[in-house]
């Protein structure tokens, strides 16, 4: 099965900073790559899919690239209320793995 | 507009089957399949399996091959996660989601599922 690994596991930034998150295939699965949002004790939220197209409502701060085995999620500049974890999903073929996740705190 | 309500808490004993429900309303079941998807305390998403809300067919992870059945009732717009031999390492929220192209683009709200002697 094809792995899926994100990085790095958690990191603190300020208010309005760049924020770039990565998740790396073990395998390639061409832009077959969902992003989801998780706010503690909510269910996740799906923001972008094949890879870079924003799920309808989602602020346009979010960006998603990459294709093959590399992916990114960049929240362009940090708000309180994009605290949270994100994981990265393939959805090539099953099973439709998540990444470990990447928890993002405020500093 | 889309909702997926998930049947209450449950405390299992090791041993015990589990069952979980899914009601969807505000789209036309068929047209979408459901997945699966389970979170252990402090951990992250495992999926766990798919079923299609048009004929049924199923897709199970392999690690719980055997041990899990998905189903679904279109007259009432539910499917159904059964669990079987439930062990403490399956303590967990318990998630429905509507797959649409293999997206998950709504979500139950969750279901805790504790497994203790």
């Amino acid at each position: 099965d094809i792995q899926m690994t994100q990085s790095p596991s958690s990191l603190s930034a300020s208010v309005g900073d760049r924020v770039t998150l990565t998740c790396r295939a073990s395998q390639g699965i061409s832009n077959s790559l969902a992003w989801y949002q998780q706010k503690p004790g909510k269910a996740p939220k799906l923001l972008i899919y094949a890879a870079s197209t924003l799920q309808s409502g989602v602020p346009s701060r979010f960006s998603g690239s990459g294709s093959g085995t590399d992916f990114t999620l960049t929240i362009s500049s940090l708000q309180p209320e994009d605290v949270a974890t994100y994981y990265c999903q393939k959805y090539n073929s099953a099973p439709w793995t998540f990444g470990q996740g990447t928890k993002v705190e405020i500093k | 507009q889309v909702q997926l309500v998930q049947s209450g808490a449950e405390v299992k004993k090791p041993g015990a089957s589990l069952k979980v429900s899914c009601k969807a309303s505000g789209y036309t079941f068929t047209s979408y399949g459901i997945s699966w998807v389970r979170q252990a305390p402090g951990q992250g998403l495992e999926w766990m399996g798919w079923i299609s809300g048009y004929n049924g067919n199923t897709n199970y992870a392999q690690k719980l091959q055997g041990r899990v059945t998905m189903t679904t009732d279109t007259s009432t717009s539910t499917a159904y996660m059964e669990l079987r031999s439930l062990r403490s390492d399956d303590t967990a929220v318990y998630y429905c989601a509507r797959e649409g192209q293999w997206l998950f683009d709504n979500w139950g709200q969750g279901t805790l599922v504790t497994v203790s002697s």
